[in-house]
């Protein structure tokens, strides 16, 4: 059974630091990775889909990268923003095809 | 383009009661999952649709059923409400059913049982 474990729970940082948040997996048996942003009280918003052929994905401040034979990925924030306060979901897509999430870490970003 | 919309957002209900809830997918989405969000076990898969037919199941009672219509819309229904159903439901979309799909999430209903 897939087991996602996203480390720290909780993160505070001054606004314009860069962070990384971690994200591991027991099944390297992955179709592909999702990270997601939810703030309070609100639905899913995908940040960066990675295939299981791909090392990384980009969007803007945002980088993830992928190890599935390690069963780890990162997600990269570069000059974080009191908006990017908000919990981050990471969520694998195994044979089952459902997704599988981890529990989040909530980030807070100190303006 | 129009986002994932699911109603209503907000249901209270009491225990033994029944409820619907509605979710409309992407336009062109022909995949349909729904998810339960609660703070104790986070987010857990509920069912997945495609071409009307469920296609996969998570390890929910069977008190929690859907259905999905010819125009891709989706209902779940769960009967004999409990306590520990108060809940963030969460519907999400894919394009087709392919392994690389990228799945959109709507807003949620958020459903009290009192």
């Amino acid at each position: 059974k897939q087991e996602v474990t996203q480390i720290p729970a909780a993160l505070s940082v001054p606004e314009g630091e860069n962070l990384v948040l971690n994200c591991s997996f027991t099944d390297s048996a992955i179709y592909n990775l999702q990270w997601f942003r939810q703030d309070p009280g609100k639905g899913l918003t995908s940040l960066l889909l990675i295939q299981s052929s791909q090392r990384e994905q980009t969007s803007g401040r945002l980088n993830a990268s992928l190890d599935k034979s390690s069963g780890r990925s990162t997600l990269y924030i570069a000059a974080s923003q009191p908006g990017d306060s908000a919990t981050y979901l990471c969520a694998v897509r195994g044979s089952a095809r459902q997704l599988t999430f981890g529990s989040g870490t909530q980030l807070t970003v100190l303006p | 383009k129009a986002g994932v919309t699911q109603t209503p957002r907000y249901l209270i209900k009491t225990r033994g009661q029944q409820v619907t809830l509605s979710c409309s997918p992407i336009s062109g989405h022909r995949s349909v999952s729904w998810y339960q969000q609660t703070p104790g076990q986070g987010l857990q898969f509920l069912f997945e649709y495609f071409s009307e037919t469920q296609r996969n199941k998570g390890n929910f009672p069977g008190r929690f059923s859907g259905r999905q219509f010819s125009n891709s819309r989706s209902e779940m229904n769960v009967s004999t409400l409990e306590l520990g159903d108060s809940a963030l439901y969460l519907c999400a979309s894919s394009l087709v059913r392919g392994r690389a799909d990228e799945q959109f999430f709507g807003p949620g209903t958020r459903l009290t049982v009192l």
